[in-house]
């Protein structure tokens, strides 16, 4: 059981170039979330879905799309980077309300993702 | 809209001593969780604590326990005997349920962390 994985670690991008972030839970988790944390910010939105097939957009969607082809793994997209997107993204998982019968549960992340766009 | 605010920057404790991080919220709901999750150097998150409104009880997790004053809006997280692995970003989340684009989810807001170190 591995948990809430993402993919790579860190990486480098010029302006203008493309890549997408993969993130991948074995928990069977209804809800994905796709977060970016910046100095001195807190974690801030971008993402979410709710389920395979569905996603929404959170507090700082701009400049960003995301797809959830499998219910495992949610995808995160830089088309064309840009140097304010520069920052550490986490990728977080939880339980739905609907399937658990709770409140929304408890967000586990992953270990995050170094972006620098210079 | 909901704010988490921690007044502390930074806190410093000796080993095996105990401390107590703040954290205020403001929120007009009356149903929400609140958590405490701790960032070290690794950057990973990991949750160190939950605690339900409903809830009167303040929770505990062996070492780590929180002072929860619902009325004052205040959720303290103390720890005691610290330790050397103790020493991380302590985050402070208010999660409340919120709707956009016809969807509900659980909608965490974090206040700014507080660099802990725990000295030998």
């Amino acid at each position: 059981n591995a948990g809430v994985t993402q993919t790579p670690k860190f990486r480098v991008l010029k302006t203008g170039q493309s890549m997408t972030l993969l993130c991948a839970q074995d928990m069977n988790h209804e809800y994905m979330y796709w977060y970016r944390q910046d100095p001195g910010m807190g974690l801030r939105l971008i993402h979410y879905s709710v389920g395979e097939g569905t996603t929404a957009k959170g507090e700082v969607p701009d400049g960003y799309n995301v797809s959830r082809l499998k219910k495992q793994n949610f995808l995160l997209g830089l088309e064309s980077a840009a140097p304010s997107q520069t920052s550490v993204y986490f990728c977080a998982s939880s339980y739905s309300p609907s399937s658990s019968g709770r409140f929304p549960d408890t967000q586990y992340f992953g270990p995050g993702t170094r972006l620098t766009v210079l | 809209a909901q704010t988490v605010t921690q007044s502390q920057p930074e806190m410093s404790v000796q080993e095996a001593e105990t401390v107590t991080l703040s954290c205020t919220y403001d929120t007009s709901e009356n149903n929400y969780y609140l958590f405490w999750y701790k960032q070290p150097p690794s950057r990973q998150m990991i949750l160190v604590i939950r605690q339900e409104a409903y809830k009167q009880q303040n929770a505990t997790e062996n070492r780590f326990s929180v002072n929860f004053q619902k009325a004052a809006k205040s959720f303290s997280l103390k720890i005691s005997d610290s330790q050397l692995g103790d020493t991380a970003m302590y985050f402070c989340a208010f999660m409340n349920i919120a709707n956009a684009g016809g969807t509900s989810y659980g909608k965490l807001t974090f206040g700014q962390g507080t660099i802990l170190t725990v000295h030998p």
